[in-house]
């Protein structure tokens, strides 16, 4: 199976713009879950999203927000761009089997912000 | 809210050495999960605990759910140089959907 893909894998942006990262998760996953990564605050979860439905939300302003489509394929975008947002973005995906539940991650989105 | 305190921050070692990491936290989980970390790539699933007690090994790897469900710790025995990375252990509590709550990492360094 493949495993789950991120695109783009790196990005530059300038402050004040937005922007867009895509998420396929594994064949059969139906979650989606975003996570930022930076050295200072390490991993942080962003949201959750199953069958189209944010179930979950981290403690992160209005300027992220992201969305899932009916083939499980999650987006999640980033406005108004500040320096602080530069991080490596994470997108995992789970399977729920017999009430355990993983989450695999993908290599991320390497975003730098000028 | 919940915080997972990981320990050591980071370790030097020789080849060879057995390697323990573990991590606590404030609150009570239901999953405990361990992943390595190699530069610019995502965590890679290492062991997945389930049950509080559950002692769980991967090769070379040894992982335990703390019975209290606010620890577990990760052992590596007969490190190889390719065991480098940052190691990460994260917990999910409840009906807590898809959020996963992080350690702080633990960088390991072996020495050949």
């Amino acid at each position: 199976k493949a495993g789950v893909t991120q695109t783009p894998r790196y990005l530059i942006k300038t402050r004040g713009q937005q922007v867009t990262l895509s998420c396929s998760p594994i064949s059969g996953h139906r979650s989606v879950s975003w996570y930022q990564q930076t050295p200072g605050q390490g991993l942080q979860f962003l949201f959750e999203y199953f069958s189209e439905t944010q179930r979950n939300k981290g403690n992160f302003p209005g300027r992220f927000s992201g969305r899932q489509f009916s083939n499980s394929r999650s987006e999640m975008n980033v406005s108004t761009l500040e320096l602080g947002d530069s991080a490596l973005y994470l997108c995992a995906s789970s399977l729920v089997v017999a009430g355990q539940e993983t989450q695999y991650f993908g290599p991320g989105t390497r975003l730098l912000v000028l | 809210g919940q915080q997972l305190n990981q320990s050591p921050q980071s370790m030097f070692i020789q080849e060879g050495e057995d390697v323990s990491m573990n991590c606590t936290s404030s609150s009570i989980f239901n999953t405990w999960l361990w992943y390595k970390q190699d530069p610019g790539e995502g965590p890679v699933l290492l062991i997945a605990l389930y049950k509080a007690g559950e002692l769980t090994s991967n090769g070379r790897l040894t992982a335990q759910f703390g019975i209290t469900r606010k620890d577990s710790f990760l052992n590596i025995s007969a490190s190889i140089p390719s065991d480098v990375g940052i190691y990460f252990c994260a917990g999910r509590g409840g009906t807590s959907y898809g959020k996963l709550t992080f350690g702080q990492g633990t960088i390991l360094t072996v020495h050949p």
